[in-house]
């Protein structure tokens, strides 16, 4: 069954350091997210993507962060500086279309942690 | 804005026996509500969801209620099994947008 695949699974970082997350989305999607869960609270919505452009974000996504999708099978989360409130679980997730079926596939996350 | 509130953080069933997980919301304006289930170190995975104009739908052992005069939503796992351990989480899709909104959370023990 096709999945959502997310790299790497954990990774440790110092503060001010820069961090790109790895996402490789089910083939015949369309549309892009990244969402994150700090720990004991809920998941939060911070990007969507569709053609090759950012097509919402949350207040959470700030200059520090971007997204890109390099190479038309991977889809990167890129935080310039962390910061030690960004530690916490990454979820990338894809969809046909989301406002047609309701439903997101999600990767099973990488954990950040920041220094 | 759409507030999603799920007030009982945990819930703890016995196998066999139902299992209620209840959502409210605030605002009218949503295509979808939709619940997902939540393993400890994977992401979430979709459950059932529910269209704004039905008040019901049911999948297997899951059914989802829509109440839209009381702004309610719940989901009914019957008969509950140790297996459905898990967060559950309730969510929307709202009109003209293009993410999913997330509630607190559940989290549901069920025990042998």
């Amino acid at each position: 069954e096709p999945e959502v695949t997310q790299t790497p699974s954990h990774q440790v970082t110092q503060m001010g350091q820069e961090v790109i997350l790895r996402c490789v989305p089910i083939s015949n999607h369309l549309y892009f997210y990244w969402y994150r869960q700090i720990l004991g609270q809920k998941v939060e919505f911070l990007v969507s993507f569709y053609n090759n452009e950012i097509s919402e974000k949350s207040e959470i996504f700030d200059d520090q962060f971007s997204v890109e999708r390099p190479d038309g099978s991977n889809f990167t989360l890129k935080i310039r500086s962390t910061k030690l409130e960004d530690s916490a679980m990454y979820f990338c997730a894809s969809s046909v279309l989301l406002a047609n079926t309701g439903e997101l596939f999600f990767g099973e996350g990488s954990r950040l942690t920041v220094l | 804005d759409q507030q999603v509130k799920q007030n009982s953080p945990s819930l703890s069933v016995q196998e066999g026996r139902i299992s209620i997980l209840n959502c409210d919301y605030t605002n009218s304006m949503f295509d979808y509500f939709l619940w997902y289930k939540k393993y400890p170190a994977e992401g979430p995975t979709f459950l059932i969801s529910i269209s704004s104009i039905k008040d019901k739908n049911e999948d297997g052992r899951f059914t989802v209620f829509l109440n839209k005069s009381a702004k309610h939503l719940s989901l009914h796992i019957v008969p509950s099994q140790p297996g459905d351990s898990a967060v559950y989480f309730c969510a929307y899709i709202s009109y003209n947008t293009d993410k999913l909104i997330f509630g607190t959370g559940t989290r549901l023990q069920v025990f042998p």
